[in-house]
């Protein structure tokens, strides 16, 4: 079975700073996919990216970047110049190709902005 | 764009009372899900239909049941409800099951007593 782990429950940064929230996870397949999920206070969850695991290049949408290190099954979320609507809880999660599985989450990073 | 649409959003049970929680989607989508967001234990599935017509067990799936009603619909039941059932409750859906991504709806807070 598939896991996926989010080593920090806590993070905070500073507006207009950059954070990297982390996350591993544990599999035998070689294809699948990877993304960010963020739930703000509303508790509505969104997308945030969105990493094919055949792509070797890491996604990116504006401020948010992925570092993903395959053999090492990492998959950290950088957001630059963070602001304070960025405050929430971050999900990583895991799902393989090919239709027979589903979205595995890890526990959830909050993440606090300062101003 | 309505997306997915869960109701009710909030619901107090006593313990042993029964109910369902509704979820539609306007999407197309063929796979949908049902999650429940426990603190400190992240996301779980309960139930998911890869399509219409057909329904699976997730990881915590004892003490609910599912109808995967046609495309659109697919609703989440509580036969007799218990306290460790008390949690927020998520309905997704996907254009295919595994590819991703997931189109949330807005939650359902449970509370059981």
């Amino acid at each position: 079975a598939q896991t996926v782990t989010q080593s920090q429950p806590e993070m905070s940064v500073q507006e207009a700073e950059t954070v990297t929230l982390s996350c591993t996870y544990d599999t035998s397949e070689s294809d699948y996919y990877l993304f960010w999920y963020k739930q703000p206070p509303s508790r509505q969850m969104i997308l945030v990216i969105r990493q094919e695991a055949y792509k070797q290049q890491n996604a990116t949408e504006n401020r948010f970047s992925v570092n993903f290190q395959k053999a090492a099954k990492s998959f950290s979320l950088k957001i630059s110049d963070s602001q304070l609507g960025d405050a929430a809880m971050y999900f990583c999660a895991f799902s393989l190709q090919g239709g027979s599985e589903k979205l595995v989450f890890g526990k959830g990073t909050k993440l606090t902005v300062n101003p | 764009n309505a997306g997915v649409t869960q109701t009710p959003k909030f619901q107090v049970l006593k313990t042993g009372q029964s109910m369902t929680l509704q979820c539609a989607q306007d999407m197309n989508h063929n796979s949908m899900y049902w999650y429940r967001q426990d603190p400190g234990m992240g996301l779980r599935l309960i139930y998911y239909s890869a399509s219409e017509g057909t329904t699976d067990k997730g990881e915590v799936p004892n003490g609910y049941n599912v109808s995967r009603l046609n495309k659109r619909e697919f609703s989440l039941r509580l036969e007799s409800a218990a306290p460790s059932q008390t949690s927020v409750y998520f309905c997704a859906s996907s254009e295919e099951l595994g590819t991703g991504p997931l189109h949330f709806g807005n939650g359902t807070r449970l509370t059981v007593t």
